[in-house]
C-alpha cells in the first residue's frame, strides 16, 4: 500500500532557527513529490520535485529529493513567526489501473516563537 | 481572477440527506480535484478530472460521485450522507498534472 510518512509530527522553534522537515515514501510508480504549506485553510504549493539531487529553492525555503533512499527534506532557514504552519508532503504516483493518484502525509506542524 | 471558489463554505446535513458541493475555477485549467481533510489523516484525494466530461477515482471515492459537464466546474455529490463524511472538503485545479495545484478555500461539512 502506498504511504507517505512525515517527521516530526510537530516542532517548536525560536525565530532565527533553521529547521529540517522530513518526508519518506513508499509508492509504486513514483512520479513526483510535492510540498505544501497550510496555514488557516487551504494548502499553498511550495515545490514539486521529480529528480534526485537537484535542490529547489525559494527564498529561505529549499527542498531536495533522494529517489534512491525514498525521501525528501524541506529546509527553512532564519525562521520567522510567519513560517508557523502545517507543512504537507504529497507523492504523485500511478495506481494499478494506470490512473494518477496523490498520496499525502499527515503533515508537520511547525510553530515558530518570537 | 477569482481563482478557485467553492460553495457552500459550511453545511450541516442529517444522515441520509444528499447534497452537492460546487467548485469553480476561472483559470481554464484542465485538471480539477476533490480532496477531503480529516484530523491526523492529511489530504486524501476523492475524485479528479483530467478534462471536461471526464472523471476518475482517487484514494477514497466510495460514497461520492462527481461530474464535470463544463470545464470550469467540478461538482462533488453525496447521495446519502453518513457521519463518516464529516470533513473539510477542498477543491483544486491545475493546468497540467505536473504543475501547481491551486486550492479553493474549503467547505466544512458536518453530518449528524
Amino acid at each position: 500500500e502506498d504511504k507517505v510518512v512525515q517527521s516530526p509530527l510537530s516542532l517548536v522553534v525560536h525565530e532565527g532557527d533553521t529547521v529540517t522537515l522530513n518526508c519518506s515514501y513508499e509508492v509504486t510508480n513514483f512520479r513526483s513529490l510535492l510540498w505544501y504549506k497550510q496555514e488557516k485553510k487551504a494548502p499553498t504549493f511550495l515545490f514539486m520535485l521529480t529528480s534526485s539531487g537537484i535542490e529547489k529553492k525559494s527564498g529561505r525555503l529549499s527542498s531536495i529529493l533522494d529517489k534512491k533512499e525514498l525521501f525528501s527534506i524541506l529546509n527553512i532557514t532564519a525562521t520567522q513567526t510567519g513560517d508557523s504552519a502545517i507543512y504537507l508532503c504529497a507523492v504523485e504516483a500511478l495506481s494499478k489501473g494506470g490512473s494518477e493518484k496523490l498520496v499525502f502525509g499527515k503533515g508537520t506542524k511547525l510553530t515558530v516563537n518570537p | 481572477n477569482a481563482g478557485v471558489t467553492q460553495t457552500p463554505k459550511f453545511r450541516v446535513l442529517k444522515t441520509g440527506q444528499s447534497m452537492t458541493l460546487l467548485c469553480a475555477q476561472d483559470m481554464n485549467h484542465e485538471y480539477m480535484y476533490w480532496y477531503r481533510q480529516d484530523p491526523g489523516m492529511g489530504l486524501r484525494l476523492i475524485h479528479y478530472s483530467v478534462g471536461e466530461g471526464t472523471t476518475a477515482k482517487g484514494e477514497v471515492p466510495d460514497g461520492y460521485n462527481v461530474s464535470r459537464l463544463k470545464k470550469q466546474n467540478f461538482l462533488l455529490g453525496l447521495e446519502s450522507a453518513a457521519p463518516s463524511q464529516t470533513s473539510v472538503y477542498f477543491c483544486a485545479s491545475s493546468r497540467r498534472l505536473d504543475e501547481t495545484q491551486y486550492f479553493g478555500p474549503g467547505t466544512r461539512l458536518l453530518v449528524l
